[in-house]
C-alpha cells in the first residue's frame, strides 16, 4: 500500500483566499484524523471521522474551517477565508478500528501551509 | 483531559551514548503511542504499548501503568537517530490522541 496520501504538500496562499487540504487514508482504515502541528502548540487533533461520519470536531478552532469525508478514501479540509494565523503543518492520519485497544494511526507526509 | 509531559525538551548526545526520553500522564490509560518526527517533518509511528516492555532494534519502550509514567530508550545512539520523538495517550477511552511537546534528540558523530 501507499500509505496516506496528502496533498499539496506545500501551499502558499494570501490571507483570505481559500485552501483545501486533501488526504486518502490507507484502503480499509475505518478512522481518519486531521491534526494540525505548530511550534507553539506542537501537534493537536482538528477533528476525526469513523466510517466516513464525523465523531469529534472539537478541535476545529472556529468557523473558518470545515472538513468532509464523502467517502472512504477521501477526505478534505477547507480553511475559507485563511489567515496568517492558520499557517501550520496540517497532517493527515488514519487507522483500522481494534475493539477494546487503542489502534496505531499512520500519518501522511503532511500538508506545510504558508498564509501571508 | 488527559495531560501528556515529556522530558527533556531537548537533548544532545554523542554517538553510541545511551538516551532516555520521558514521558508522564495525568489520566490512567489504556495504551500509550511513541512516534518519531524525522527533520523532514514525517511521523513514523515507533511502538505502542499497554503494559511492560517492547523492543525494537537498539529502541526500547517501558511502561508503568499504576506511574501512569513511559520511557523510550535508544541504546547505542547514532546521528541518524536524531529526530523529535513524541509520546501519546488516548483521551477519555476514545481514538483522540492527546501530545506531548515532544523531545528533540540531536546525536553528534
Amino acid at each position: 500500500d501507499a500509505g496516506v496520501i496528502q496533498s499539496p504538500r506545500h501551499e502558499v496562499t494570501e490571507m483570505g483566499q481559500e485552501v483545501t487540504l486533501r488526504c486518502k487514508p490507507i484502503s480499509g482504515h475505518d478512522y481518519l484524523f486531521w491534526y494540525r502541528q505548530t511550534m507553539m502548540r506542537g501537534l493537536e487533533l482538528l477533528i476525526y471521522f469513523n466510517n466516513n461520519v464525523p465523531i469529534d470536531d472539537s478541535g476545529m478552532p472556529e468557523d473558518r474551517f470545515s472538513a468532509k469525508m464523502p467517502n472512504a478514501s477521501f477526505s478534505t479540509l477547507k480553511i475559507q477565508p485563511s489567515e496568517p494565523r492558520d499557517s501550520a503543518v496540517y497532517f493527515c492520519a488514519s487507522s483500522l478500528p481494534l475493539a477494546g485497544y487503542y489502534n496505531e494511526q499512520f500519518f501522511g507526509p503532511g500538508t506545510r501551509l504558508t498564509v501571508l | 483531559k488527559n495531560e501528556v509531559e515529556q522530558s527533556p525538551q531537548n537533548l544532545t548526545a554523542q554517538e553510541g551514548e545511551f538516551i532516555t526520553i520521558n514521558c508522564s500522564y495525568s489520566v490512567g490509560i489504556s495504551a500509550l503511542h511513541w512516534l518519531q518526527q524525522h527533520p523532514g517533518g514525517g511521523i513514523v509511528s515507533l511502538f505502542m504499548l499497554s503494559s511492560g516492555k517492547k523492543k525494537h532494534g537498539r529502541l526500547i519502550a517501558t511502561i508503568n501503568i499504576q506511574e501512569k509514567h513511559s520511557s523510550l530508550h535508544i541504546t547505542a545512539s547514532h546521528p541518524r537517530d536524531s529526530a523529535v520523538y513524541i509520546c501519546a495517550v488516548p483521551q477519555g477511552g476514545s481514538e483522540k490522541l492527546v501530545f506531548g511537546k515532544g523531545t528533540k534528540l540531536t546525536v553528534n558523530p
